[in-house]
């Protein structure tokens, strides 16, 4: 079985950009989540999605969003793109999300460096 | 607020030395996971653990939950250099939720 696809993988903006990151999840699993990882601060969560509705978000602005489709796949976006989002962004799945234990598993990540 | 707190932070180490990576919260956790990630890649799932003083082996490592729910830990036995790379411990948010809360971390060096 294929596991979490993460598209690109490297990417390079400037301030003020907006970028698109995309993730397609293991067959099957129906949850997708999105973290951001950053020497500072670590793994944060960012938010989770199921059955194409969001229903987890993490203290993030309203520049991230995200959306998931039909089959699962799921995109998200951030706008007006500063410094500080310069992180490798993660995507990962699960079977149904939320259960008494919830393992994911984990893309390559998506390396996003912004100038 | 869930928080995980993981200690060491940095651990570089002799091959063959034993280890010991902490995870503690003040917050009881249904399960709690321990991943292994390498320089520009996604976390690898190593372990779960699910019940209060539960102790699950993979090879070389132990993995522990405590009693309580509240804590973890992962030894390793006689490290080798293949164990090189960044330890996290998460756990599962509160509610029915997808969310996994991640400890900040452990990079661990295992020198030849």
């Amino acid at each position: 079985k294929a596991g979490v696809t993460q598209t690109p993988r490297y990417l390079i903006k400037t301030r003020g950009q907006q970028v698109t990151l995309s993730c397609s999840p293991i067959s099957g699993h129906r949850s997708v989540s999105w973290y951001q990882q950053t020497p500072g601060q670590g793994l944060q969560f960012l938010f989770e999605y199921f059955s194409e509705t969001q229903r987890n978000k993490g203290n993030f602005p309203g520049r991230f969003s995200g959306r998931q489709f039909s089959n699962s796949r799921s995109e998200m976006n951030v706008s007006t793109l500063e410094l500080g989002d310069s992180a490798l962004y993660l995507c990962a799945s699960s079977l149904f999300g939320g259960a008494s234990y919830n393992e994911q598993f984990f893309g390559p990540g998506t390396r996003l460096t912004v100038l | 607020t869930q928080l995980l707190e993981q200690s060491p932070q940095f651990l570089s180490i002799q091959e063959g030395e034993n280890l010991t990576v902490y995870c503690n919260s003040s917050s009881v956790f249904s399960s709690l996971q321990w991943y292994r990630q390498e320089p520009g890649e996604g976390p690898v799932l190593l372990v779960t653990v699910v019940t209060g003083g539960e102790v699950k082996k993979l090879k070389r490592l132990t993995f522990q939950f405590g009693d309580a729910r509240k804590d973890s830990s992962l030894h390793i036995t006689a490290a080798q250099p293949g164990d090189t790379g960044l330890y996290l411990c998460a756990g599962n948010g509160s509610g029915n939720t997808g969310k996994l809360i991640f400890g900040q971390g452990t990079t661990l060096q295992v020198k030849p």
